[in-house]
């Protein structure tokens, strides 16, 4: 695999449930995040982490909770979410937080039931 | 904090004609400003970009251009193809540590035959 790559592609789920969002990047970069993107709505920016150290919390509620084991490998612990939660999840990284240039993994589909 | 808006948000354009999408922002920090192409179902994918210190950049059909006083950004897309359609988002960033994109709501591109 090249590029960003996140699983699962879908997810259903229910509000009480507890899952996880995976994202890998292979292509050597030292900074990641995670993005919401909402029908209608801009892009919103959650983390940011910059060689496993987070760096951006972008007053996102606590039932969504990062965590970034190594650089290559991002995770988005989710729990006891709402339908309004329900959105396309993109995780992205960039070879540094001060290279601007993002690259996106596909995405996951989220809904939550 | 910095604040995107793009305009329009549907534009319909016949295969051969150009289509322009402006963005403004509001924060005069700002120095990046790229563009993001979303095909249907497809993650985000840079197409072009400009930094605050050039006005104008053209890459083959594609180019932008930025008035730093006005503090407004276009996309100029010429001899538009099938395959230009799609969801395009512009980006500016705020000069810092961290890269952090905030992204306008998008625009759908039609083009038809």
């Amino acid at each position: 695999e090249t590029g960003v790559t996140q699983t699962p592609r879908h997810l259903v789920m229910g509000m009480t449930n507890k899952k996880s969002l995976k994202c890998e990047q292979h292509l050597g970069h030292n900074a990641m995040y995670w993005y919401k993107q909402s029908a209608k709505k801009p892009l919103e920016l959650m983390f940011v982490y910059s060689l496993e150290e987070r760096v951006e919390n972008n007053s996102v509620p606590s039932r969504f909770s990062p965590e970034c084991p190594n650089s290559s490998h991002l995770f988005l612990h989710l729990h006891t979410l709402q339908p309004e939660d329900s959105a396309l999840y993109l995780c992205a990284s960039s070879q540094a937080v001060t290279i601007y240039e993002q690259y996106f993994g596909p995405g996951t589909r989220l809904t939550v039931t | 904090g910095e604040n995107v808006e793009q305009h329009p948000s549907t534009l319909s354009v016949q295969e051969g004609d150009s289509a322009v999408i402006k963005c403004t922002y509001s924060d005069s920090a700002s120095n990046y400003f790229p563009w993001y192409k979303q095909e249907l179902g497809k993650r985000p994918q840079l197409i072009i970009d400009i930094r605050s210190n050039v006005g104008e950049k053209k890459d083959q059909r594609i180019a932008v251009t930025l008035n730093k006083t006005a503090k407004h950004f276009s996309l100029h897309i010429t001899e538009t193809q099938p395959e230009d359609s799609a969801v395009y988002f512009c980006a500016a960033s705020i000069a810092g540590t961290a890269s952090k994109l905030t992204f306008g709501t998008g625009t759908r591109l039609q083009v038809t035959l």
